[in-house]
């Protein structure tokens, strides 16, 4: 079992609300990211993050942000949230290889929240 | 168009049968391919990771194959349990940024009934 947590498991909220999805990994991992998946849907990245101070967006455009401010803390926050919000948002971590390390490490995924915008 | 599409979208099976699935990827360079099991309401946990170099791997009852020639990769279940329903979700990742980017199938919704 991989020790990355995610709270809320589940939200409903309404129209307007800013809102914070928390995300923690103690596996010292330096990249963490953040997939939304909707039913019968593949996971789409929007945000990652290589390390403290480090974030980025991903392929799917997305009105959340993301800070990392510690390595194990990688929360997402909606500052005015809209029913088109309603989703599953996955947190996940993985290892940074280091130079010449060409090894393929894995993703670790937290179970999810579902949000639900009314 | 998605660069991982995987079939059938859903299978009903029953307890004790074997199943497959399929994957099939467009994605390039490649690095390499993985399997998910996801549990409604919950994240993927991997069940397997394939490089170039190898052509099949187990993890118990699953056994995933890869030809990164005709790009395309299965997953079998031997025995299938109950507790085998689930997502089956194929992932590739490429050799193109420093991030590894992973590309995600839609999955492979599997039943089993006793």
């Amino acid at each position: 079992e991989a020790d990355i947590y995610q709270t809320p498991r589940y939200l409903v909220i309404g129209t307007g609300k800013k809102i914070t999805l928390e995300c923690s990994q103690t596996m010292g991992h330096d990249k963490m990211y953040w997939y939304q998946q909707d039913p019968g849907m593949e996971l789409h990245l929007i945000h990652y993050s290589y390390g403290v101070n480090s974030t980025e967006k991903g392929d799917l455009s997305s009105e959340s942000t993301v800070s990392r401010i510690r390595t194990e803390h990688f929360p997402l926050t909606l500052e005015s949230a809209r029913p088109s919000h309603t989703s599953q948002y996955l947190c996940a971590s993985s290892h940074s290889p280091g130079q010449g390390d060409f090894r393929s490490y894995e993703q670790y995924f937290g179970p999810g929240t579902r949000l639900t915008v009314t | 168009k998605n660069q991982v599409e995987q079939s059938p979208q859903s299978l009903i099976i029953l307890e004790g049968k074997n199943c497959t699935l399929q994957c099939n990827y467009t994605v390039s360079p490649f690095s390499n391919l993985r399997w998910y099991k996801q549990d409604t309401g919950r994240g993927p946990v991997s069940l397997t990771i394939m490089t170039f170099s190898e052509n099949t791997k187990s993890n118990g009852r699953y056994t995933a194959t890869l030809d990164a020639d005709t790009k395309q990769s299965s997953l079998h279940i031997t025995a299938s349990q109950l507790s085998d329903s689930a997502s089956y979700i194929c992932v590739v990742s490429d050799r193109g940024s420093t991030l590894g980017r992973l590309y995600f199938g839609r999955g492979t919704q599997l039943t089993v009934w006793p």
